[in-house]
């Protein structure tokens, strides 16, 4: 079936470092890729998105590629910032319906001065 | 600005008593969802209704029940709330085809 896995967290990072956050998804179809960000006590928000294979997405220094050989979409940011501190969410939509989503279960980002 | 607006945003109830989650949207969209976040889970979801009159069953519906009033509104019913549906539970819309969904700020559920 349809699933998406992304890396445990708790990450802890240090302001100016590297982030990586892993995420791979089952290869059924041709789903559209995502990635959410949810700050403390707010909704998800969409960070960015993937549409087909090789296709890069990226909105506030963070990109992801779409993998189709791999299956992957790692979320990546080169230097981090206090504010970037959230829970960060993968999801690919569902082959039987283009508007549901399968979501990761989450990874939660601290980033300290 | 209003987007997706859930009401309440905190509530607390005993085990048994009822309760509904209301949504509302004002993008136009068709498409509307109810998700529930638990710690190490992601988010599940619920119910959703493709379009205006139309709702279907998603991940973990057992214990709901859900009703699309019109096009803007979407609401939740917990009809004997148990301490296992304590979560946080997020509504949100989609527009056109391949557009991301728009999600509420969420409703914070306390059952005991």
């Amino acid at each position: 079936g349809n699933s998406v896995t992304q890396m445990e967290g708790p990450v802890t990072l240090s302001e100016e470092a590297f982030l990586t956050i892993n995420c791979t998804y089952t290869a059924t179809g041709y789903p559209s890729l995502f990635w959410y960000v949810q700050y403390p006590g707010e909704g998800l928000q969409l960070l960015l998105k993937a549409t087909k294979a090789d296709d890069k997405g990226s909105n506030k220094g963070f990109e992801a590629t779409y993998r189709k050989e791999t299956t992957s979409f790692h979320l990546e940011k080169g230097s981090v910032q206090v504010s970037d501190s959230a829970v960060y969410f993968c999801a690919r939509t569902l082959t039987d319906s283009w508007g549901k989503l399968q979501f990761g279960a989450g990874t939660q980002v601290v980033v300290t001065p | 600005n209003a987007g997706v607006t859930q009401t309440p945003k905190f509530q607390v109830l005993k085990t048994g008593q009822s309760m509904t989650l209301q949504c509302a949207q004002d993008m136009n969209h068709n498409s509307m969802y109810w998700y529930r976040q638990d710690p190490g889970m992601g988010l599940r979801l619920i119910y959703y209704s493709a379009s205006e009159g139309t709702t279907d069953k998603g991940e973990v519906p057992n214990g709901y029940n859900v009703s699309r009033l019109n096009k803007r509104e979407f609401s939740l019913r917990l009809e004997s709330a148990a301490p296992s549906q304590t979560s946080v539970y997020f509504c949100a819309s989609i527009g056109p085809l391949n557009q991301p969904q728009h999600f509420g700020d969420g409703t914070r559920l306390s059952i005991l």
